[in-house]
């Protein structure tokens, strides 16, 4: 049982790159969230969806974009990277119900130079 | 503008003895309070929650405890053992199951327990 699956785990982009964060679930959730984790900092989100097709901003969207156009399926694409944008991104999710139980992936780790 | 506090980054505690991991929050919609757990190189994983229509739950050697009117909850951990050695993130949301779908995370308390 995989539950969340992030790709990369690690990633060095250059300023001005663009790329897209994967990420995966196979518990057929409902709820799911993008965040990222700055050093000493707590999770802020990024992006959350509610479900296939419906998507909205967190605290912190400014430079992001996401879709998702499955239930497993919850993509987010960074254009024109910066250095403000290094940072530990979790994605995670959660069924139905929303409890609040999230279930997050390893992370992705993105260092941009 | 920090809506959830951990105001303790670390904590060292003998094992076997009791870990307090405190959390403080200003939003006073907040009435669901959730703990994490991460380990280095792995994602936050569930600990435990507490509804704001209680004051204490309890789960193995995990306890939490919500005042309300303090706006203060904590995580009481006995005995620590050294596994429990991860970083803790306190949680709060404006109601489980909302379809806000946001939880506000604190920094996080560094727990490490030395045998």
């Amino acid at each position: 049982n995989a539950g969340v699956t992030q790709t990369p785990k690690f990633r060095i982009l250059k300023i001005g790159q663009s790329m897209t964060l994967q990420c995966a679930q196979d518990m057929n959730h409902n709820y799911m969230y993008w965040y990222r984790q700055d050093p000493g900092m707590g999770l802020k989100l990024i992006y959350y969806s509610v479900g296939a097709g419906i998507t909205d901003k967190g605290e912190v969207p400014n430079g992001y974009n996401v879709s998702r156009s499955t239930t497993e399926d919850f993509p987010l694409r960074l254009e024109l990277a910066a250095p403000s944008q290094t940072s530990v991104y979790f994605c995670a999710s959660v069924g139905a119900a929303n409890t609040g139980e999230l279930f997050f992936g390893e992370g992705s780790r993105l260092t941009v130079l | 503008d920090q809506q959830v506090k951990q105001n303790s980054p670390s904590l060292s505690v003998q094992e076997g003895r009791i870990s307090i991991l405190n959390c403080d929050y200003t939003n006073s919609m907040f009435d669901y309070f959730l703990w994490y757990k991460k380990y280095p190189a792995e994602g936050p994983t569930f600990l435990i929650s507490i509804s704001s229509i209680k004051d204490k739950n309890e789960d193995g050697r995990f306890t939490v405890f919500l005042n309300k009117s303090a706006k203060h909850l904590s995580l009481h951990i006995v005995p620590s053992q050294p596994g429990d050695s991860a970083v803790y993130f306190c949680a709060a949301s404006e109601g489980r199951g909302s379809t806000l779908g946001r939880l506000y995370f604190g920094r996080g308390t560094q727990l490490t327990v030395w045998p």
